[in-house]
């Protein structure tokens, strides 16, 4: 498998403000995906990042809100823009081995606190 | 209805005993079935894949899917502390990439 960093590893964030979390892989992979996992919840698809072209975002995700870059096959960001208390959450990137069937292999998360 | 519904615990056992974490879903077009081991403050971690009905053992754990009846388990044999962690089940369609559907995740928590 993959080996998947994030940073920062959590942060706390005034409300109206911006956060950028990295994504860095050890291999270079065409498809990389960003997730949100709040407490009592699945983990919810953000949107899909794949290098080269425009990032796929899910229902109830705007590019906006959410700005994501792929500048190449390693490396991803994420985004989160005006945030508000409820974009408290852990935010996850993974990223999908064609050598391993497809399945996705997670980053180990950014813990998010906005006050 | 949630597309896959998974008990959200916390499920409590000695250690030795055997555990078994459940799944039950409605989309019928899911072919692949994942479960993934989530520890306090982790990112999630593959911990197996099965495609289409059948069983799948590795070591201390086999997965299960019935794909007659919707419902998937995970199985864990002579469960250890090490194994007390959030399991989550996944499933997605076949071909190439698909979306994957998560459950809420099971609280497991082994005690010694």
């Amino acid at each position: 498998s993959a080996v998947i960093s994030q940073k920062p590893s959590r942060d706390i964030c005034q409300r109206g403000t911006s956060l950028t979390i990295q994504c860095q892989v050890d291999s270079q992979v065409t498809m990389m995906f960003w997730y949100r996992q709040q407490p009592g919840q699945s983990l919810t698809l953000i949107a899909t990042a794949n290098q080269g072209s425009e990032a796929t975002y899910e229902s109830g995700f705007v590019i906006d809100k959410f700005p994501i870059s792929r500048p190449n096959l390693t490396f991803s960001t994420l985004t989160v823009s005006n945030m508000s208390p409820e974009d408290s959450s852990i935010y996850l990137c993974s990223v999908g081995l064609r050598s391993k069937g497809n399945e996705q292999f997670f980053g180990p998360g950014t813990r998010l606190t906005v006050l | 209805q949630k597309e896959v519904e998974q008990d959200p615990g916390p499920l409590s056992v000695p250690e030795g005993a055997i555990v078994s974490l459940n799944c039950t879903y409605s989309n019928s077009a899911f072919q692949y079935f994942m479960w993934y081991r989530q520890y306090s403050r982790k990112g999630p971690e593959l911990l197996m894949y099965t495609y289409s009905s059948g069983n799948k053992e590795d070591g201390r754990f086999t997965a299960q899917v019935d794909k007659s009846s919707k419902y998937i388990s995970l199985f864990i044999r002579d469960s250890q502390p090490s194994d007390s962690a959030t399991y989550l089940c996944a499933m997605r369609n076949s071909g190439g990439y698909q979306k994957v559907t998560f459950g809420t995740g099971t609280k497991l928590q082994v005690i010694p």
